[in-house]
């Protein structure tokens, strides 16, 4: 069974850091890209980060280039994100997804999600 | 940036009744590169169709998925109580890989 669990929940300050860490068991992480997703309060989904199977290659939504980095350890079927020079429309649950194959188009369609964890901004 | 507009906002409708929703995008989303997700509330978001029209693994016939270009439809033949929820359509041809807004469905 594919489990994907986040954690690093917190309040952050504005201008603070946090980085998230999402565990994957049940399938060959090694072999997918993941992404990142978040949801602010009440809001829709937001698309924010993928990185690929072998973590050569990253790709991040415009609202947070420069400010947060996406990064894996395979032998730790583990994905991260670290989030820094945080703002209080970063507040979201942040959800992490497992790319559904192995092919182009599959790494953007999320078949798994985890079940989120919720960060605040906010002084 | 592929903007996605989905309507309507809210549908409400009774068990047993046909659901359509929409998903219109601002440019040509090429080769159907859109999925459709179902979010209950304190859950994570499901994936039900990709590809405009390919149902996921383990996601019941009473859901599909159809279109091409800008304009999508899911529709659900025969509302189950565990069908109401939001729903996303999301587009996978380009950077930034965008959602619409949500269709909240409720019961009538």
């Amino acid at each position: 069974e594919v489990q994907l669990l986040e954690s690093g929940e917190g309040l952050v300050q504005p201008g603070g850091s946090l980085r998230l860490s999402c565990a994957a068991s049940g399938f060959t992480f090694s072999s997918y890209a993941m992404t990142w997703v978040r949801q602010a309060p009440g809001k829709g989904l937001e698309w924010v980060s993928t990185i690929s199977s072998g973590g050569g290659s990253t790709y991040y939504a415009d609202s947070v280039k420069g400010r947060f980095t996406i990064s894996r350890d395979n032998s730790k079927n583990t994905l991260y994100l670290q989030m820094n020079g945080l703002r209080a429309d970063d507040t979201a649950v942040y959800y992490c997804a497992k790319g559904m194959g192995n092919d182009y188009s599959s790494t953007w369609r999320f078949d798994y999600w985890g079940q989120g964890t919720l960060v605040t901004v906010s002084s | 940036e592929i903007v996605l507009t989905q309507s309507p906002g809210t549908l409400s409708l009774s068990p047993g009744e046909r659901a359509t929703l929409s998903c219109r995008a601002s440019q040509s989303v090429s080769r159907s590169y859109l999925a459709w997700y179902q979010q209950k509330p304190g859950q994570a978001p499901r994936l039900l169709i990709y590809g405009a029209s390919s149902r996921a693994t383990g996601i019941p016939d009473r859901f599909s998925g159809s279109g091409s270009g800008t304009d999508f439809t899911l529709t659900i033949s025969r509302l189950e109580p565990e069908d109401f929820a939001v729903y996303y359509c999301q587009q996978y041809d380009s950077s930034p890989y965008t959602f619409g807004q949500g269709t909240k469905l409720e019961i009538k």
